[in-house]
Parts: C-alpha cells; structure tokens; sequence
C-alpha cells in the first residue's frame, strides 16, 4: 500500500483562483509532513514544513494538518501560472537531518492565464 | 542561500556499463544526502540515506553493490550505477539537508538524467 496518498492527480484553475491540494499518510509513525513542488526540468523545492496540528501560512501558501487522520492540505490562493507545477507531499518520522522523506505520487497543477 | 548542484545534467549509457554521478551542496553543509531515483512517472524511490558519521541506508530493491555511494565530506557525494540496464532510467536526485536545529529540510539539486540504451 502506497505510505502516501495525494489528491487530486491533477487540478487546474484559473488565474488569480484558489488550488486545494490534499494529502493523507498511512502510517501513524509518519507524522512530520513537507510539502515541495517541482517545475519542468528542475529538481523539487521544499515550499513548507507542518508538524503541528492547524494552520500554517507562509505568504499565499497555507497548509492545514490534522494528526489525528494523518491528513494535510496545501492551499494556494491567488493563484498565478508561474505556479504550475508538480506538487509533493512528502512524510518523514522525524524532522531532523537523516530524516527518510517518502514522497507521494505528486499533483499536477495547471493554472490557467 | 542554500544550493545544490548536480553533474552531469544528462547521460546515456550504453546496456551493461557504469555510470557516476555527482552532487556538490554550496552554502551549507550536508549532514546527510539523499538519493532518489524519479520515474518516468513521477513517482519517487528512495535509493539510500546517507549521513555523515553513520553508515549508509540503502532502502529494499536497492544495493551498495549496484547503487555505490560515497560522502566524503560535508559539501560532496557520488553515486554510481553499476550495470545499468533499462530499468535504471530516469532522474536521480540527490536531495542535501543541513543540521539547522531540529528539522531539516532536504535542498534538492536539478538531477541527472540517465538515458540507457
């Protein structure tokens, strides 16, 4: 069974609009959760961490986890097509250093101009 | 700021041959350096953890004796592909976390591209 599990495969929105990504971890030992996105030709890029309970925002980025079903949503207002992209969610059993990130299937998201 | 960079960007290599791969961090000091394999689908596998001071973690269906790593220091690691055959292809990450605090996050490099014919 795959650890992490994203939805949807794929989202597209408008400029300017609202993109609502979703996340749930399988294992209850996977609670330290990180959200990166990848453009086209480059390597992933870490957005944001979320380790606790609640809300999370880092300018038009907000992440909510809720622990006790393991799940997390990344939202993007404002939405703008430099933000197409492929979106990760990644889970970690810690948050250090050698922590072991899996990585879900991915999001891809088009916004559309 | 933060970097880490890859080389080659791409490479073929022909059925049964060697291929290594670099992965340089600037501007911090990688503790530990992952290293991943992305699939024509997206999808990701974790190659091996590795940290300094520690052994290095190969993760299951994967070996030092066809995925050899070496760390040798805090800005620096390679990865070889031994043998590499068809289903070696895709993007090799390495992903760098420093030691700021308590959590870490993973600074990735853009990848090497392995094309086997």
């Amino acid at each position: 069974q795959q650890k992490v599990q994203q939805s949807p495969e794929s989202l597209s929105v408008p400029e300017g609009g609202m993109a609502s990504l979703n996340c749930t971890s399988s294992d209850r030992n996977f609670q330290y959760f990180w959200w990166y996105r990848q453009h086209s030709g480059e390597g992933p890029k870490a957005l944001m961490s979320i380790f606790s309970d609640g809300d999370k925002k880092e300018g038009r980025f907000t992440a909510h986890l809720n622990k006790a079903s393991l799940h997390v949503s990344l939202h993007i207002r404002d939405s703008q097509p430099s933000d197409s992209a492929l979106y990760f969610c990644a889970v970690s059993d810690s948050g250090g250093s050698n922590a072991k990130l899996t990585f879900g299937k991915g999001t891809k998201l088009s916004v559309k101009s | 700021g933060a970097l880490v960079y890859q080389y080659p960007r791409r490479t073929i290599c022909k059925s049964g041959t060697s291929m290594r791969m670099e992965c340089q961090a600037v501007g911090f000091q990688a503790t530990s350096v992952a290293w991943y394999r992305q699939s024509p689908q997206k999808t990701f596998e974790l190659i091996a953890l590795s940290t300094v001071n520690s052994a290095i973690k190969y993760e299951q269906n994967f070996t030092q004796e066809k995925f050899p790593i070496s760390h040798p220091n805090l800005s620096f690691s390679s990865m070889t592909v031994l043998n590499a055959y068809l289903e070696d292809r895709g993007l090799y990450l390495c992903g760098a976390s420093p030691y700021w605090g308590n959590y870490a996050e993973q600074f990735f490099g853009p990848g090497t591209r392995l094309t086997v014919l």
